[in-house]
């Protein structure tokens, strides 16, 4: 069974600095990857994906990640913080193929950002 | 991206009551649907996973009775909370997808649903 774990469940940085999220994952097989962002009292919204077309993937707000198969890793980073970011994060694995219908979360990463 | 509306956002109800809760995918057609609760400051945890016409599948430790999951066509999925009381009290999550996750198809999620119970 796929599982992640995130490291770190409170990340704070300073506006204009790097964010820095970090997950890894557990599977037999390379699995499918994705980030989502959750602002309060909404819903998830996709960050980006690791879906095997490519290791280097660019998502939303400025956000990208590379999947490193060696360190079962897929941390995506921004290189200047926006107080905007601020909201919890999660990271979520899945099987491939079909049947594989379940994303599994992280404990979540909370992100604040320091004026 | 596609767009999943969930309804009612939140919701107080009266401990012993059911409470109803609709999520219907907006332009594209969900054979998959997901109902996850995430309590305060935690992660989102599964509830059951149901595909058009067919039974919901649970995930271990969920209550079949209480959570009622009907996914009667490709557009909606609801979720009805029987008998609910202040222990059932979370926000409530829905997803929907037009494909496997397994193969890579994207889940879109619904804004949530608060359920308190008094």
């Amino acid at each position: 069974a796929q599982s992640v774990t995130q490291l770190g469940s409170h990340v704070s940085v300073s506006e204009g600095a790097l964010v820095l999220l970090r997950c890894n994952y557990s599977s037999s097989v390379p699995p499918y990857l994705f980030w989502y962002v959750q602002y309060p009292n909404q819903g998830l919204q996709l960050l980006l994906k690791y879906t095997s077309a490519a290791t280097l993937v660019k998502g939303i707000n400025g956000f990208e990640a590379e999947f490193k198969k060696s360190e079962t890793s897929f941390h995506p980073t921004k290189p200047s913080a926006h107080m905007s970011d601020a909201a919890e994060y999660f990271c979520a694995v899945s099987g491939r193929g079909q049947g594989a219908q379940k994303l599994v979360f992280g404990q979540g990463t909370r992100l604040t950002i320091n004026p | 991206g596609a767009v999943v509306s969930q309804h009612p956002s939140w919701v107080i109800c009266k401990s012993g009551t059911s409470v109803k809760i609709e999520c219907r995918s907006l332009d594209f057609q969900a054979t998959t649907m997901f109902w996850y609760r995430q309590f305060p400051k935690q992660s989102l945890m599964l509830m059951a996973t149901s595909n058009e016409g067919s039974k919901a599948t649970y995930e271990q430790g969920v209550e079949k009775d209480k959570f009622l999951i009907n996914h009667a066509s490709l557009t909606l999925s609801t979720l009805t909370v029987t008998s609910a009381h202040p222990e059932d009290s979370s926000f409530y999550i829905c997803s929907a997808s037009s494909g496997w996750v397994g193969g890579g198809t994207e889940a879109f999620f619904g804004q949530g649903t608060r359920l308190t119970v008094v």
